[in-house]
């Protein structure tokens, strides 16, 4: 049982802004811990996107974008593309060291 | 070229034993934490070990605690899972994962393709 919740799936249509929640507690995100992001393409191995809540690796297009505020944190995509359909996960840390939300299924209309 | 490559995966039967392999290439691998985050087929992702950078310090989760073992050959730029009393709920692709810590906690930067490993009498 997953400590971070997220949304099992989200949609958008192409060009459209689309945002995926992580809702943590007191224990992982409302402590201050940072938040990273991974998108996991069908079939493929999941991929760094976000770490440190806000930043980017080398690589990564500026459409993808996080946030945090109190218990949870966000992933924002701009510009929505056909090729960012995929699975994205969060993920921070709690003492549980169940440490990954569920995972949330970006689907492109 | 910076990599992750996993190997050792297979069919084993409950209560059996896997030994899993993953080899670094492309960066220093003696520098960097090193985990294993495994998906169950259509499950979402686990976090199962991670090791320090010497071998000193080693955690799992408590799904595999007292079954699993990682360790790591920094002169071979490899790090292992040693698999034990397998159950069917092991079941799952099994990857490998450059580590890399924050303040508190960590995260992966890095990812090898993975290693399936099956579970089935």
């Amino acid at each position: 049982q997953s400590v971070l919740t997220q949304p099992p799936s989200v949609s958008g249509a192409p060009g459209q802004r689309v945002t995926i929640t992580c809702t943590g507690s007191s224990s992982n995100i409302g402590a201050g811990y940072d938040v990273h992001w991974y998108q996991q393409l069908p079939g493929t191995a999941p991929k760094l996107l976000i770490y440190g809540s806000n930043n980017r690796p080398s690589g990564v297009p500026d459409r993808f974008s996080g946030s945090k505020s109190g218990t949870s944190a966000s992933l924002a995509i701009t510009g929505l593309q056909a090729e960012d359909e995929a699975d994205y996960y969060c993920q921070s840390y709690d003492s549980s060291l169940r440490i990954f939300g569920g995972g949330t299924k970006l689907t492109v209309l | 070229q910076v990599q992750l490559v996993e190997s050792g995966g297979g069919l084993v039967k409950p209560g059996g034993s896997l030994r899993l392999s993953c080899a670094a290439s492309g960066f220093t691998f003696s520098d960097y934490y090193m985990s294993w985050i495994r998906q169950a087929p259509g499950k979402g992702l686990e976090w199962v070990s991670y090791i320090t950078s010497t071998g000193n310090t080693k955690y799992y989760a408590d799904s595999v605690k007292g079954r699993f073992t990682v360790s790591r050959d920094n002169a071979k730029n490899s790090v292992y899972l040693q698999m034990n009393s397998l159950r069917a709920e092991d079941t799952a692709v099994y990857y490998c994962a450059r580590t890399r810590l924050v303040v508190v906690g960590w995260y992966f930067d890095l990812w090898g393709r993975g290693t399936l490993v099956t579970v089935s009498s």
